[in-house]
């Protein structure tokens, strides 16, 4: 069936690096375009960076702008978010999201079950 | 990056309908009819209900549906179930390509 299953979370220092992957399966991964969104625990949810089904285009919210990189690799069906300089506030459960129609943007159709981040010292 | 205008909580009775806001800018809401509407219980994953403004994902109960005027979109839920308690995000293509979600909002079923 149509999965996305994120692993790389965990806890790290401020300042340190970490990359998130989201592995795909159950559908055509390379025709869709992928989101990544977070949510802190008993907050909102929060758009962190989208990838085209081809990598052409990656965009980002402000809050992680420059110190964050999304990337997939189509062969292996996995999509990819490198964190760099990691702050406290990038805190949160980080979710890949994928569009409920291929070739499209619009509306988070699928969602993996999310990878805790922890930022702290 | 600011967030799109929702009620903090919306409550009603069991049978009743109840209305979702949510307020967005001439960046967003206005210029794109990309709002999508999402359903999230404690500890659960969100759950997409509506795409494209008024779209319904095929499983999505038709009690469930959206519409937008101007620089407002809205999730109007029919017949609330208990089951509807829950939390309720919008969401909205933004201009230079980016996404933003609203605060949300809090269901409460009396």
């Amino acid at each position: 069936q149509v999965q996305l299953v994120e692993s790389g979370g965990g806890v790290v220092r401020p300042g340190r690096s970490l990359r998130l992957s989201c592995a795909a399966s159950g559908f055509t991964f390379s025709t869709y375009a992928m989101h990544w969104v977070r949510q802190v625990p008993g907050r909102g949810l929060e758009w962190v960076a989208v990838i085209y089904y081809d990598g052409s285009n990656k965009y980002y919210g402000d809050s992680v702008k420059g110190r964050f990189t999304i990337s997939r690799d189509n062969s292996k069906n996995t999509l990819y978010l490198q964190m760099n300089s990691l702050r406290a506030e990038d805190t949160a459960v980080y979710y890949c999201a994928r569009p409920v129609v291929a070739l499209s943007l619009y509306g988070m159709d699928v969602w993996g079950q999310g990878t805790t981040v922890t930022v702290s010292s | 990056q600011s967030a799109l205008t929702q009620p903090a909580s919306v409550s009603g009775s069991p049978g009743q309908s109840i209305t979702i806001s949510c307020t967005g800018t001439s960046s967003d809401v206005v210029v794109y009819n990309s709002v999508s509407w999402y359903q999230q219980h404690p500890g659960k994953a969100p759950k997409l209900l509506i795409y494209e403004v008024s779209s319904r994902p095929s499983g999505v109960s038709n009690r469930f549906s959206g519409s937008k005027s101007g620089n407002t979109a809205s999730l109007t839920i029919s017949g609330l179930q208990a089951e509807d308690e829950a939390d309720y995000y919008c969401s909205s293509k933004r201009t230079i390509g980016t996404w933003v979600f609203g605060g949300g909002t809090k269901v409460t079923v009396l």
